[in-house]
């Protein structure tokens, strides 16, 4: 079975830094996809970013980019440039390739940006 | 827009009165999901849809029910709701295309509160 998990139940960082989020998954599965998703306090999961496990080149969206180190089964997220819109809830999940795949998540950090 | 759509936002009920959460999604999605989100536990899912009439428990479907009678609808059902099944509940859609992937579309989010 697969497991997701996140080391980091809350954070903070200054408004304009840079903040790291860590995430380590378990899987066997060779073929499978990662995604960072944000709740803020609206509580809307929004998909922040995705990663296909077979794409070695790491993701980026803006201020938003992984590092994804598949040996060592390790995904996390970094955020540059951090804005106070950025407090949220953040989610690391994972999802099998094939049509069977269900999406498994970490227990989530609360990442808190201080102006 | 594309979207998913649950209904109620915020339910308040009686313990053992039988209620539905109801979910559509309009972007003919095949793959369909329910989950609870409870503080320092994450996202655990309940059950899933992989197509009409296709359903199957996840890891915390005692006390729930769903069916998927049409491809854009995915009720929740609690036949006799207990105040452990207080929480916040996500139905989210996905496609799923041979081995490519897609991250979940959620839905708005249903706060239940069972005294």
């Amino acid at each position: 079975a697969q497991t997701v998990t996140q080391s980091q139940p809350e954070m903070s960082v200054q408004e304009a830094e840079t903040v790291t989020l860590s995430c380590t998954y378990d899987t066997s599965e060779s073929n499978y996809y990662l995604f960072w998703y944000k709740q803020p306090p609206s509580r809307q999961m929004i998909l922040v970013i995705r990663q296909e496990a077979y794409k070695q080149q790491n993701a980026t969206e803006n201020r938003f980019s992984v590092n994804f180190q598949k040996a060592a089964k390790s995904f996390s997220l970094k955020i540059s440039d951090s804005q106070l819109g950025d407090t949220a809830m953040y989610f690391c999940a994972f999802r099998a390739g094939g049509s069977q795949g269900n999406l498994i998540f970490g227990k989530g950090t609360k990442l808190s940006v201080k102006p | 827009e594309a979207q998913v759509t649950q209904n109620p936002r915020y339910l308040i009920t009686v313990t053992g009165k039988k209620l539905t959460v109801t979910c559509s999604q309009n972007m003919n999605h095949e793959y369909m999901s329910w989950y609870r989100q409870d503080p320092g536990l994450g996202l655990r899912q309940i059950y899933y849809s992989m197509n009409v009439e296709v359903t199957d428990k996840g890891d915390v479907p005692e006390g729930y029910k769903v069916s998927r009678k049409e491809k854009r609808n995915f009720p929740l059902i609690l036949e006799s709701p207990s105040p452990n099944q207080t929480s916040l509940y996500f139905c989210a859609s996905s496609f799923v295309r041979g081995m490519s992937n897609y991250g979940y579309t959620f839905g708005s989010g249903t706060r239940l509160t069972v005294v």
